[in-house]
């Protein structure tokens, strides 16, 4: 199965901490991509790591890819309670559609 | 813009019901897909569509559950008969176009209990 799976299932931290969260897979893919879900909603795209890409940042986030590991990283800088939420990686090989890990439960206290 | 509408967003019945689930993608997205979310199972992909047209059902977990698009702005998945094993959170989402390079736009889910 080439299906991620994300690393802690779950973490808690203080406001203002950086959180850190990893994803591994087995086989070999196009594209990673990391979502963020709040409870009772549906997942919300955060950001998409291309396989020839090694590092992408969006506002706090910064996402790593190392395919010769088969890992990617999620880093959240300056966390905030409002990122409270599940976040998941979903790889996806060529020509096929993604395959979503079990995700990470964050908590940010105040 | 209005994004992924499914409806309704709680369904609560009892075994052996029919049950129909909706969705409406983003208006001009071609790719439609059906997703289940349980706690031990995490999030599977039952089907999805391409212009309207079902490319991988191969997720869909018995013959117990169809799922339809009859036109663009439209989506059906359907359990007939419901049973307890059925009870998850159940997406929709859609995509501007095929291909596992587009970011996906959910829908808030359908939270189905089968008593």
């Amino acid at each position: 199965s080439q299906q991620g799976e994300e690393d802690p299932q779950a973490l808690s931290i203080q406001e203002g901490e950086n959180a850190t969260m990893n994803c591994s897979y087995k086989t070999s893919i196009n594209n990673l991509q990391w979502y963020r879900q709040n409870s009772g909603r549906g997942l919300v795209h955060l950001i998409l790591i291309r396989s020839n890409e090694r590092e992408k940042h969006s506002g706090r986030l910064r996402v790593t890819l190392d395919t010769s590991k088969k890992s990617s990283s999620l880093l959240i800088t300056a966390s905030r309670a409002a990122d409270t939420a599940s976040y998941f990686c979903a790889t996806a090989n060529y020509g096929q559609n993604f395959v979503f890990g079990p995700g990470t439960r964050l908590s940010v206290l105040p | 813009d209005a994004g992924v509408i499914q409806s309704p967003r709680h369904e609560v019945t009892e075994m052996g019901q029919e049950v129909t689930l909706r969705c409406k993608p983003i208006s001009g997205h071609n790719s439609l897909f059906w997703y289940r979310q349980t706690m031990m199972r995490g999030l599977e992909l039952l089907i999805y569509f391409n212009n309207n047209v079902p490319i991988d059902d191969s997720g869909m977990p018995e013959d117990r559950f169809s799922a339809k698009m009859p036109n663009a702005s439209f989506s059906t998945l359907k359990i007939q008969p419901s049973e307890p094993r059925d009870s998850a959170v159940y997406f929709c989402a859609s995509t501007p176009q095929q291909g596992a390079a587009q970011p996906q736009h959910f829908g808030d889910g359908t939270r189905l209990s089968i008593l």
